[in-house]
């Protein structure tokens, strides 16, 4: 059990680009989440994976935001067109495939997204 | 709808003393209460939860919460502070009533900086 892994963990980028991050979650695990946390902030709910479905999406994922799990693996967070506002910690966790909704999410060291 | 409160932003202690860190709660039906510490430029380290049963939950690294229905709290304890300890610590819920098809999104407080000095 290596933990969950992220990459990169610092992007820095101009406005208006696009930028991709990958989450990798511990190996078993089937539910995979995404969260967002500004600077003196907690973290905030984006998206939700259970294997390859995404089932659950908040109103902060504005249409520029697409997630992905192709094979209910890794994930990829892709944000277009970025914009200052974006600059943020894009946080992943994931939860065994035995737990419901009790279970525990455990976080990735996060990427850390600069928007110039 | 659910949502945490930290009223405290940072939490000063001396070495050796016990600490506490308050989370109050707010949900429509029974909530699951959880403990995370985030140390500079890491992810959330999980310390503890609550579920069901005992209201005193034991945790990782000496930690414990107790859960207090009437007050709707969950505050993190430990009876003798480290300098290690110092980190932001989150409390996040998550609403049973919200049932499995609603998804397992946790909402977070804003979080509480301890600071333990020697």
């Amino acid at each position: 059990d290596t933990g969950v892994s992220q990459d990169p963990r610092h992007k820095i980028t101009k406005r208006g680009q696009n930028v991709t991050f990958r989450c990798d979650p511990i190996s078993e695990h089937n539910r995979l989440y995404w969260y967002r946390q500004t600077l003196g902030q907690g973290p905030e709910f984006l998206t939700y994976f259970q294997n390859e479905a995404q089932l659950e999406k908040s109103r902060l994922l504005s249409d520029r935001f697409s997630a992905e799990r192709p094979k209910g693996s890794f994930s990829t967070l892709e944000i277009q067109r970025t914009e200052q506002g974006d600059s943020a910690m894009y946080l992943c966790a994931s939860s065994p495939a035995s737990g419901g909704i009790t279970d525990t999410q455990y976080f990735g060291p996060g990427t850390r997204l600069t928007v110039l | 709808a659910q949502s945490v409160a930290q009223p405290e932003d940072q939490v000063n202690v001396a070495e050796g003393n016990p600490l506490t860190v308050k989370c109050t709660y707010s949900v429509s039906g029974n909530p699951y209460l959880f403990w995370y510490v985030q140390y500079p430029n890491r992810g959330l380290q999980f310390l503890l939860k609550y579920i069901t049963g005992d209201n005193l939950v034991k945790g990782s690294y000496g930690f414990e919460a107790e859960f207090n229905k009437s007050q709707t709290s969950f505050h993190l304890k430990k009876p003798s502070a480290l300098v290690s300890d110092s980190a932001l610590y989150f409390c996040a819920v998550r609403d049973a009533y919200l049932g499995n098809n609603a998804g397992n999104m946790l909402t977070f407080g804003g979080g509480t900086r301890l600071m333990v000095k020697p």
